[in-house]
């Protein structure tokens, strides 16, 4: 089946520093990928939609210099949060969308939990 | 605009008792709705979808879940429960009825809790 990686699975940083997390699709070709965030016991909410080769679009309120979003390539998709603070400490979790995946559906990373100290 | 609606923060039920866990949308247009499954400090993982066809959808782990189009509703359904279903649970949906950029709206969450 449809398997998305994210590099890494934890991450500790300073605070004003840059931290890129990594999604990958393993076996198959991801032309639109999302980017989730989640805070702790609540729902995940959607930062951004990113098509290969393309600007990423960014939803209402979320900082695109802030959230730097390259999806350079086919099987991967990347999200630098910049000059990191302690309310950026959150569950970052991507999901990618193939040409022929079946209607509607996307695949879910395993997130990656960054803390900022 | 579509939204979906987890009335229950917590629904806690004991191991072999069915289970129910609901959920409300709203959509424009046809509804393509989804049941995720999130273990603490994992990703999502897909347990059902419905698109079209059987109200009734069958899913991963004996989970099933009723698509009812006149009261909006496609509460999450296992006729019994593990200790092992303990979760948080997410439904989401989508509008399918045109072009669009393929986004999910997901609700709150609801903590499932199975007791031995």
């Amino acid at each position: 089946g449809a398997v998305v990686s994210q590099h890494p699975s934890w991450v500790i940083c300073k605070s004003g520093t840059s931290v890129k997390i990594e999604c990958r699709s393993l076996d198959f070709q991801a032309t639109t990928m999302f980017w989730y965030r989640q805070f702790p016991k609540q729902s995940l909410m959607l930062m951004a939609t990113s098509n290969e080769g393309s600007k990423a679009t960014y939803e209402q309120g979320v900082e695109k210099d802030k959230f730097l979003i390259n999806h350079a390539s086919l099987t991967l998709s990347t999200l630098t949060v910049t000059s990191a603070h302690p309310e950026d400490s959150s569950f970052y979790i991507c999901s990618a969308r193939g040409r022929t995946s079946a209607a509607a559906e996307q695949y879910f990373g395993p997130g990656t939990r960054l803390t900022v100290t | 605009a579509q939204s979906v609606a987890q009335p229950e923060d917590q629904v806690n039920v004991a191991e072999g008792n069915p289970l129910t866990v609901k959920c409300t949308y709203s959509v424009s247009g046809n509804p393509y709705l989804f049941w995720y499954v999130q273990y603490p400090n994992r990703g999502l993982q897909f347990l059902l979808k419905y698109i079209t066809g059987d109200n009734l959808v069958k899913g991963s782990y004996g989970f099933e879940a009723e698509f009812n189009k006149s009261q909006t509703s496609f509460h999450l359904k296992k006729p019994s429960a593990l200790v092992s279903d303990s979760a948080l649970y997410f439904c989401a949906v989508r509008d399918g009825s045109g072009a669009g950029s393929y986004q999910l709206t997901f609700g709150k969450g609801t903590k499932l809790s199975v007791i031995p």
